[in-house]
Order: structure tokens, then C-alpha cells, then sequence
């Protein structure tokens, strides 16, 4: 099994609903992580934690919030979705010396 | 502040030919560097790391060599196979910055058969 999963794969969804993306992790970190990739611009932090009762906004976190549920899980949520948030969105894990480990990703269209 | 420069992609090359795909740094100190690659449809996955001046990470025929004195952590591979073709990422963490991974905008490779 998967280290890191996140759920689901792909999603498709219309401007102004509401959407959560799920992260869990077996690897026992407390460091967690949502990127947006975009072509080409890289990996952007949107919000990390660095433990359940931690949470802190990285460069672009206007329009999303996140939920820390446990050590294993992290979701990130849009609270209205808009077409400039069509991406692929990852999730990453790391223990506190800075070694990332990543999930599959998330396609995300919004029309 | 710290920052990662990558060169410009898309590099496209033939199979076996020598890799070299540039990351330059900016950070005081000493920090950890990393190689990631991300290979199509998938997420990105460590490639290899150094964590001092003069290290060199190798992995599957990369190599990479901290050089501190002229900031960089340049990717090269002998002789790429078309499987190497994917996206390539160069970061740096710090402990001053609690060990966040500060990325590089990302290389494609493109290997030809």
C-alpha cells in the first residue's frame, strides 16, 4: 500500500461549490503538506502542519482552508471553487530533517 | 532569503547521450539539497540528496555534487534511457526555516529513442 494516498484521483467540479481533498499517511510523520502544481510554475505551498494542533499558510492559501483530523490525516479544502483553481494538487509528508514524501496527486477542474 | 534557480526546460536529448540539468542556490549557511523527480501522471518522489559541502547523492546513474563554493547541485546522468523522461526538481531545506523544502520551478527532460 501507498505511503501517502489522497482522495480522489480526479475531480471535476463547477465555479462556486464547495470541495474537500483528503490526504491520509502511514509513515508516522507529523509534518504534512498541500502543493498546487501548475504547468510550468513549479510546486506552491498552500498550507502546512507541522502537528495536529499546528497549522500555517504558505505562499497562496487565499481561497483555501485546511483541516488537520489527526496525525494521519490533512485535508485541503476550496470553499468556492474558481476556474483559476484547475490544477493538480499534492500532498506531502516529511519527519523534521526536511525529506518529503508525496501522494499521487489530485487533478482538479473547475468549469 | 533562500531560493532555488533550475535551468529551463524542456531539454531534449537523444538516448545515451550525457545528462546536465542546472540547479544553483541561494541560502546562507549550509543547507540540505534534493533531487526530485516526477515522473508522468505521478507524484514526486526523492532522486537523491546531499546534506554537506563536497557530498554527492547518487541514484539510479545520477549523480549530484555539493559544491558550496559555487552554490550549485547540478544533475548529471552518463547515458539517459527514455525512461528518464520526467520532470526534475532541485530544493533546498534549512533549519532555520524548520526544514521546509524550498523548490526550484522544475526541468523537463525529454529523451528521444
Amino acid at each position: 500500500d501507498a505511503d501517502v494516498t489522497q482522495t480522489p484521483r480526479n475531480r471535476i467540479t463547477k465555479t462556486g461549490k464547495r470541495i474537500m481533498l483528503e490526504c491520509s499517511q502511514t509513515k508516522g510523520h507529523d509534518r504534512m503538506y498541500w502543493y498546487r502544481q501548475d504547468p510550468g510554475l513549479g510546486l506552491r505551498l498552500i498550507y502546512y502542519s507541522f502537528d495536529v494542533k499546528d497549522i500555517n499558510k504558505g505562499e497562496i492559501s487565499d481561497g483555501y482552508s485546511v483541516s488537520r483530523q489527526a496525525q494521519a490525516k490533512f485535508s485541503l479544502s476550496l470553499e468556492s471553487a474558481i476556474p483559476n483553481q484547475t490544477a493538480l494538487y499534492f500532498c506531502a509528508t516529511s519527519d523534521f530533517q526536511g525529506e518529503q514524501y508525496f501522494g499521487p496527486g489530485t487533478r482538479l477542474t473547475v468549469t | 532569503g533562500n531560493s532555488v534557480t533550475q535551468m529551463e526546460g524542456p531539454v531534449t536529448l537523444s538516448e545515451e547521450a550525457f545528462l546536465t540539468i542546472n540547479c544553483t542556490y541561494t541560502a546562507t549557511g549550509y543547507p540540505s539539497l534534493f533531487w526530485y523527480v516526477q515522473y508522468p501522471g505521478e507524484g514526486l518522489q526523492l532522486l537523491l540528496k546531499a546534506t554537506k559541502a563536497d557530498d554527492k547523492g547518487s541514484n539510479k546513474g545520477f549523480e549530484a555534487t555539493y559544491r558550496k563554493e559555487t552554490t550549485s547541485f547540478h544533475l548529471e546522468k552518463g547515458s539517459v534511457q527514455v525512461s528518464d523522461s520526467a520532470v526534475y526538481f532541485c530544493a533546498l531545506s534549512r533549519m532555520d526555516s524548520n526544514y521546509q523544502l524550498i523548490w526550484g520551478a522544475g526541468t523537463k527532460l525529454i529523451i528521444k529513442p
